[in-house]
This record gives structure tokens, C-alpha cells and sequence, in this order.
């Protein structure tokens, strides 16, 4: 079957402007989690879905940032006045379910560059 | 200093030889123990999953956990130029939803 997909694999956009990703996981699955990877800096947190809900949004960086999942399906992360530090790939997962650490399935990022 | 420590290398071997990659960690609550392998613009995939201390081994994949030293390691024997891509250590605390801590990744080049 289908993997996790995002949209778009590439945004360029300009210091300032909001801008929206989008990921799609895999039918069933019903834990969604989005990580931002920054050169060197390794895989960071940024939230956890379980179904609708984010029990952990604790790795958020700022206000500007914020996502939603709507029909325990579709995740949208939304950048508001994008910096050049949000610069990094932005990477989306979903495991079966949130718990026991189900394998976490990844899709292939979101490369934003900010100028 | 960081949770999860890795070397980012390069590092860079020939054909056929066996490859270790390593990790430490402060946490001692972690329990779970990951290895993912992500080639060049592409997502991480899951390559091996140990729970608590031991090896495991899958094919010429061998993962080897120590709590008491807070480090694990993966070795690849008969490393092949397909095994070329960034390796990176994960790791989680035991119960319930379990967030999970990436070290940075260490990039490994098979050479032919």
C-alpha cells in the first residue's frame, strides 16, 4: 500500500510569509507525528497526534508555529511569518497507534528554504 | 550537552568491511533502542528495534545495547556500497505514548 506522502517536497518562500505543509499518512494509522531536521542537528520533536488531538505539542519551537489533523487523517503544520531559522526539512511519520512504540513510518520531508 | 550523542564522520569504508556505528546517552530511562538508516532526500526507515540491554541480529545487521555504559552500537558486516547513507541512533522511555529522541547521524560511505 501507499507510504506516508507529503506535499509540497520543496518550498521556497520569503522571511515573512506563513506557509502550510501538509502530510498524509498511512490509511489506519492513527498516531501522526512531524519532526524538523536541520543540518547536524539530528531529528527534532515538534508534535504528536493521537486520532484529532495533539497530547504533545511540546516540541513546537515558537507561536508561530502550530498543526492540525482533521478525520484522524490528513496533518497540516502551518509556519506563520516564516524566519530563516525555520529553514530544515520537515518530516512526517505515523505509527499504528501511540503507544508501546509502534514503528513510526516516515514520509520524505518537506525541504523549506526561507530567504 | 544533549541527550543522545552520535558522530556525525563521514565515515568512509571499502567493500566488504565491517562497519561500526555508535551512540551514548544520559538518560537513563530509556529503554528502547532504534537504529534508522536514512539515504540522501529521503525519509528515515526503521532498520533494527532492541528493548532494554543485549544484541540482536538481523542478516548483516547486529545491534548491541549496554544500559550500564549508556551506549549502543550497529555493526554492518560485509558492508556493501547499498548500505551507503546516514545511520541515526533513537531511543525512548519505557510506558504509554513514547516520544522519541533522535541522535544527529552518523553518515556512512561504502566505497566499491
Amino acid at each position: 500500500g501507499a507510504g506516508v506522502s507529503q506535499s509540497p517536497s520543496n518550498k521556497v518562500t520569503e522571511k515573512g510569509k506563513d506557509v502550510e505543509l501538509r502530510c498524509d499518512p498511512i490509511s489506519g494509522h492513527t498516531a501522526l507525528y512531524w519532526y524538523r531536521q536541520s543540518l547536524g542537528q539530528g531529528l527534532e520533536f515538534l508534535i504528536y497526534f493521537q486520532g484529532n488531538s495533539a497530547p504533545d505539542k511540546s516540541g513546537l519551537p515558537s507561536d508561530r508555529f502550530s498543526a492540525e489533523r482533521t478525520g484522524g487523517s490528513v496533518s497540516t503544520l502551518t509556519i506563520q511569518r516564516t524566519q530563516q531559522e525555520d529553514s530544515a526539512v520537515y518530516l512526517c511519520a505515523s505509527s499504528l497507534s501511540g503507544t508501546r512504540n509502534n514503528e513510526q513510518f516516515f514520509g520524505p520531508g518537506t525541504r523549506l528554504t526561507v530567504l | 550537552q544533549k541527550e543522545v550523542e552520535q558522530d556525525p564522520g563521514p565515515l568512509s569504508v571499502p567493500e566488504g568491511a565491517i562497519v561500526s556505528l555508535n551512540c551514548t546517552y544520559s538518560n537513563s530511562a530509556f529503554q528502547y533502542f532504534m537504529w534508522y538508516r536514512q539515504y540522501s532526500r529521503k525519509g528515515p526507515e526503521l532498520l533494527m528495534y532492541t528493548y532494554s540491554s543485549g544484541n540482536k541480529e538481523d542478516g548483516r545487521f547486529t545491534a548491541q545495547v549496554d544500559k550500564s555504559s549508556k551506549y549502543i552500537s550497529l555493526f554492518i558486516r560485509d558492508s556493501q556500497p547499498s548500505d551507503s547513507a546516514t545511520y541515526l541512533c533513537a531511543m525512548s522511555e519505557s510506558g504509554g505514548y513514547q516520544k522519541v529522541t533522535f541522535g544527529t547521524g552518523t553518515k556512512l560511505q561504502v566505497i566499491p
